[in-house]
């Protein structure tokens, strides 16, 4: 089945403790990115990538980093979290950078609490 | 930034009824997509109209796209409980600069649909 893949669904952690959310789209696509959703701000994009080793900051990159090693494969990560990182996270993918279609793939989400 | 905004922001009505959201942007477009989401779930797309068509129907869902007004609508037909989930539309930018590839996504109205 073609899917996104995030992981954990849902993590608590704590402010400053190093963390990793990984994602998987098993579609061999192009471009992946990542979202965080946030009540009344809608989705922002946090980084993306139009291939492997291509990365590139999005709206809010601030407190993130990501790597594209692996076609396939777009972590996360957070090297310091704080608690303003509380959010929906979504990983999503595409099959196409430049042509007129970029529909998205979306993962079903991490929900991340900071304390 | 958010390009798109979405109007209105919540939308209650009665099974059968027509449902009406609309999606405003700022800048040139290549093309506009609606996403839905149920809630806490990621996006999936629903449709995808080019910045030189006018209008496209998928099923129930009829889209607009005015590029001179720079806005877009969404209109479900004969709407039913299941259709109630929050809906955003996306804009892609022209392609060039930082834009390429990228998606914006509006603030999302959240339907609700009454048996």
């Amino acid at each position: 089945e073609a899917q996104v893949t995030q992981n954990p669904r849902y993590l608590i952690t704590v402010t400053g403790k190093k963390l990793t959310v990984t994602c998987s789209q098993n579609m061999n696509h192009e471009y992946m990115s990542w979202y965080r959703q946030d009540p009344g701000l809608g989705l922002r994009q946090i980084y993306y990538s139009m291939n492997v080793e291509v990365t590139d900051k999005g709206d809010v990159p601030e407190g993130y980093k990501v790597s594209r090693k692996e076609k396939r494969n777009f972590p996360l990560i957070l090297e310091s979290p704080s608690p303003n990182q509380t959010s929906l996270y979504f990983c999503a993918s595409s099959p196409r950078t430049w042509a007129t279609k970029n529909i998205q793939y979306f993962g079903a989400g991490t929900r991340l609490s900071v304390l | 930034s958010q390009q798109g905004e979405e109007d209105p922001q919540a939308l209650s009505i009665q099974e059968g009824e027509n449902a009406t959201m609309n999606c405003s942007y700022k800048t040139s477009i290549n093309n506009l997509q609606w996403y839905r989401q149920n809630s806490g779930r990621g996006l999936v797309h629903l449709i995808l109209i080019r910045s030189n068509e006018r209008e496209k129907h998928s099923g129930r869902l009829r889209v607009t796209l005015d590029t001179s007004k720079k806005s877009s609508s969404l209109l479900i037909t004969a709407s039913r409980a299941a259709d109630t989930a929050s809906y955003f539309c996306a804009t892609k930018a022209n392609a060039g600069g930082t834009s390429y590839g990228k998606l914006t996504f509006g603030q999302g109205t959240i339907l609700t649909v009454h048996p």
